[in-house]
């Protein structure tokens, strides 16, 4: 199963709502990331985990709240989010070869902020 | 600041015409990754270079890389409509930070 499953695939929701993006693998893969991507532009980096413990922030404003309770799930908290948050965020696992990582993308998550 | 930069931005080619897209990068780094994203889609793994002088091959893509100009290249041979997307390099800095390029979007024309 090589296989990065994302819930939900569409998501709107209001600046003053909560809601929480999924990401679930079970190749054993311990890294995790969650990356943000704008129409017609890259995914950019947002966070890292590395056998669960987050290892790279970059950045990000703190209405974004990763958590990854377990090995297999990465979870991406949002509260109070602005009209710019709409985009595709996308999870992705990888694992380390002898000389790379591998990365899996999953299909993302359309988040609108109206 | 690490810099991954593509060209060109658009392309618009014939079918069965070859072209070079490129990709460029500011960091010291020996792993290069290309990508492809259909519209509205995640990104599926094209190849992965891992050494200077790398060359991989599938099908009518080819994907090369020269980490002394810090320069990956991306050909197309006989493009085919399938081949329509955009294609995104990446490097890998640090072991686990994945940078991507700013893409290129292809559009192959009958």
């Amino acid at each position: 199963d090589t296989e990065v499953t994302q819930t939900p695939k569409h998501l709107v929701m209001g600046m003053t709502n909560k809601k929480s993006l999924k990401c679930e693998q079970h190749m054993g893969h311990r890294a995790m990331y969650w990356y943000k991507q704008k129409a017609k532009k890259p995914p950019e980096l947002m966070f890292v985990y590395s056998y669960e413990k987050l290892s790279i922030n970059e950045s990000v404003p703190s209405r974004f709240s990763p958590e990854c309770p377990n090995s297999s799930l990465l979870n991406l908290h949002l509260h109070a989010l602005q009209p710019e948050d709409s985009a595709l965020y996308l999870c992705a696992s990888s694992q380390r070869t002898s000389a790379y990582y591998e990365q899996y993308f999953g299909p993302g998550t359309r988040l609108t902020v109206t | 600041e690490l810099k991954v930069e593509q060209n060109p931005l658009f392309l618009s080619m014939q079918e069965g015409k070859n072209y070079t897209i490129y990709c460029n990068y500011s960091t010291t780094s020996d792993r290069l990754y290309w990508y492809r994203q259909d519209p509205g889609k995640s990104l599926e793994s094209l190849f992965v270079l891992l050494s200077n002088g790398a060359v991989k091959q599938e099908g009518r893509l080819m994907a090369s890389l020269d980490t002394k100009a810090r320069l990956s290249t991306l050909h197309i041979t006989a493009a085919v409509h399938d081949l329509s997307a955009t294609y995104f390099c990446a490097v890998d800095w640090t072991g686990n930070q994945f940078y991507f390029g700013t893409g290129t979007s292809l559009t192959v024309i009958p």
